[in-house]
């Protein structure tokens, strides 16, 4: 299996707060992803890094930001948690540009904020 | 219009039965796809690629039709250990766009 570490696993929170969730590798890929995960929508790209410091926009990337400040990690951060944006959190990394690689999946974070 | 649409199932087939599940994709620039499998509360893992070609990994067989825009996933013999969601993603630049996932229950 990739070596993809999600942290935390689990967590609740309350509304207005801030959150931030953390993927780390240990395969030196460039291209890392944050996906969330709901019912009825299947997977949906909340943001995307193509290497230290260069990162864009997925599908669904309001009340989002990420950070890549290391090969290694990709930070997630909700500035204001909104019960809407509780889901399951997946971290994603590839080797190369999606189209030519598949992903691997980080085991998730279950994120609740009530 | 989903980019990627399959039937979300549940598919109940028995053990050793033969079930088909496709997926039709509206982008016809999608240059390549995948199917992946997700058992419950798990991340997803990649199953197979799909080559137009067509390609067979032990009892699963993946197949693209890029005139008719669908691909389909065909497993031979399925087991209990098959029981998963299958989703079946496709791949632009750098978006893969993935289905919301057929869910498989195979029942002795």
């Amino acid at each position: 299996d990739a070596g993809i570490t999600q942290s935390p696993r689990h967590k609740v929170t309350e509304t207005g707060t801030p959150v931030t969730l953390r993927c780390h590798q240990t395969e030196n890929h460039r291209y890392m992803y944050w996906y969330r995960q709901d019912p009825g929508h299947g997977l949906r790209l909340i943001h995307y890094s193509y290497g230290v410091k260069d990162t864009d926009k997925g599908e669904v990337s309001d009340g989002y930001s990420v950070s890549r400040s290391k090969t290694e990690d990709f930070l997630l951060t909700l500035e204001s948690a909104t019960s809407s944006q509780t889901s399951v959190y997946f971290c994603a990394i590839s080797r190369t540009k999606e189209a030519n690689s598949p992903l691997h999946f980080g085991n998730g974070t279950r994120l609740t904020v009530t | 219009r989903k980019e990627v649409e399959q039937d979300p199932g549940p598919f109940n087939v028995p053990e050793g039965a033969t079930v088909a599940f496709n997926c039709t994709y509206s982008n016809s620039a999608s240059q390549s796809f995948f199917w992946y499998r997700q058992d419950c509360r798990k991340e997803p893992k990649l199953l197979m690629s799909v080559y137009s070609s067509g390609n067979e990994d032990g009892r699963f067989t993946a197949q693209l039709n890029r005139a008719s825009q669908y691909i389909s996933l065909l497993i031979r013999d399925s087991k209990l250990s098959d029981s998963a969601t299958y989703l079946c993603v496709g791949a632009g630049s750098y978006q893969l766009t993935f289905g919301k996932g057929t869910k498989l229950s195979v029942i002795p």
